[in-house]
């Protein structure tokens, strides 16, 4: 059992957008501003896509945002491309001796 | 361009050592957070430990002290060693660099360690 929940999947048409969750607890996402979204492909290393709740790193598109309220953060992807078909991990620093944990992942199909 | 290589064999013995190294080019070794992240056949990702500029570090506490994370500047290398490995440790093995202790922006490509016999 990850220590970050987050939905097994989502889906969405080309075009539209999606949010994907992240829910913790006050000793990690409520806690921190560390939080992270990445991209994964099969057979592919993660792409860091938002660190820091809300902050995009150089050469990732627009389109893809984040956000947190209380214990659970966000990661919004808008205008759905069919190359966004991945799969999205959050992460969180954490106030434990386990000082980064992931969310489970979140299968995204763009139908 | 930062880029990070995993090194190490692919097959470990059970109760042995798995040891990998990350070498890194384009960014010096002493400037940065380091990692090493998991990810076992089906399942989700996996904090390891880091290793900071100033030789600090810290593991994940539920690989009960069986990681050691050490650094080789001259080499502008990094690696990992886990002990006493089981069948759960069979996973792909990610270096990782850290801006700051959590939020890795660049990554090797992964190397698949199997533990068996």
């Amino acid at each position: 059992q990850s220590a970050l929940t987050q939905p097994a999947s989502v889906s969405g048409s080309p075009g539209q957008s999606i949010t994907i969750s992240c829910t913790g607890t006050s000793s990690d996402v409520g806690g921190y501003k560390y939080v992270s979204w990445y991209q994964k492909h099969p057979g592919k290393a993660p792409k860091l896509m938002i660190y820091d709740v809300s902050n995009r790193p150089s050469g990732v598109s627009n389109r893809f945002s984040g956000s947190k309220s209380g214990n659970t953060a966000s990661l919004t992807i808008s205008g759905l491309q069919a190359e966004d078909e991945a799969d999205y991990y959050c992460s969180s620093y954490t106030g434990s001796s386990t000082l980064v944990v992931f969310g489970g992942g979140t299968q995204l199909t763009v139908l | 361009q930062v880029q990070l290589q995993e090194s190490g064999p692919g097959l470990v013995k059970p109760s042995e050592t798995l040891s990998l190294t990350c070498t890194v080019s384009g960014a010096s070794i002493s400037d940065h957070y380091w990692g090493w992240i998991r990810q076992p056949p089906g399942k989700g990702l996996q904090w390891l430990g880091y290793l900071s500029p100033n030789d600090n570090n810290d593991y994940n506490p539920s690989l009960q002290r069986r990681v050691t994370i050490s650094v080789d500047r001259s080499k502008n290398q990094f690696s990992l060693k886990l002990s006493s490995v089981t069948a759960a440790d069979t996973a792909v093995y990610y270096c990782a660099r850290g801006l700051g202790v959590s939020n890795f922006d660049f990554w090797g490509q992964g190397t698949l360690v199997t533990v068996s016999s």
